[in-house]
């Protein structure tokens, strides 16, 4: 099956810096991969998504990369504030063909410092 | 639109015990998905139910189960408790590829 790696576990920020976690899958099947936010005593929410057919997506201050090539994809949020501080999961999905089976990275912890 | 609600937030169980959670999607959504979040695992895949069929299953035993309703809700139960059954388990209801996820209810097996 799919295995998903994300890396860094965890990431220490200034406030206005940016952050870059990246993720790597290993099913080139897999056509669609969302990004979570998860804060304390929360669900992971969906703050961003791409598939498999664009290269980046951008949304504020928070962008998408996808290399099919390499199989890897990455989030970067830019002008980071305190309330980005969080859990963030990455995923991969072959999305209707699997029915919805999602394969999530083991999340990185970003602290960002005031 | 009101987000995916589970029920209870939090379950304090013993061993050997049953136990039974619940899920209401996000109105419209048909298709809703279980996982069980650990910190040594992660996030894992439980089951996914679309018009109350179970269409995929992830590596779990056969102590933990799942149902959906007519009216897209659903249901999941563990069996026999053991005590590393104790994890945040998340509903995830969607439609076509996004997945919106609830609070989760947290269970503790003492």
């Amino acid at each position: 099956g799919e295995n998903v790696e994300q890396h860094p576990s965890t990431l220490s920020v200034q406030e206005g810096d940016s952050a870059v976690i990246k993720c790597t899958y290993s099913d080139s099947a897999s056509n669609y991969f969302p990004w979570y936010k998860q804060e304390l005593g929360k669900g992971p929410q969906l703050i961003i998504d791409i598939r498999s057919n664009v290269g980046e997506k951008k949304d504020q201050r928070i962008a998408v990369t996808l290399n099919k090539t390499a199989k890897h994809f990455s989030l970067h949020i830019t002008e980071t504030q305190p309330e980005d501080s969080a859990v963030y999961f990455c995923a991969a999905s072959t999305g209707l063909d699997n029915f919805n089976k999602f394969y999530f990275g083991s999340g990185t912890k970003l602290n960002v410092k005031p | 639109k009101a987000g995916v609600t589970q029920t209870p937030r939090y379950l304090i169980k013993t061993r050997g015990q049953q136990v039974t959670l619940s899920c209401s999607p996000i109105s419209g959504h048909r298709s809703v998905s279980w996982y069980q979040q650990t910190p040594g695992q992660g996030l894992q895949f439980l089951f996914e139910y679309f018009s109350e069929t179970q269409r995929n299953k992830g590596n779990f035993p056969g102590r933990f189960s799942g149902r959906q309703f007519s009216n897209s809700r659903s249901e999941m139960n563990v069996s026999t408790l053991e005590l590393g059954d104790s994890a945040l388990y998340l509903c995830a209801s969607s439609s076509s590829t996004k997945l919106f996820f609830g609070s989760g209810t947290q269970l503790s097996v003492l």
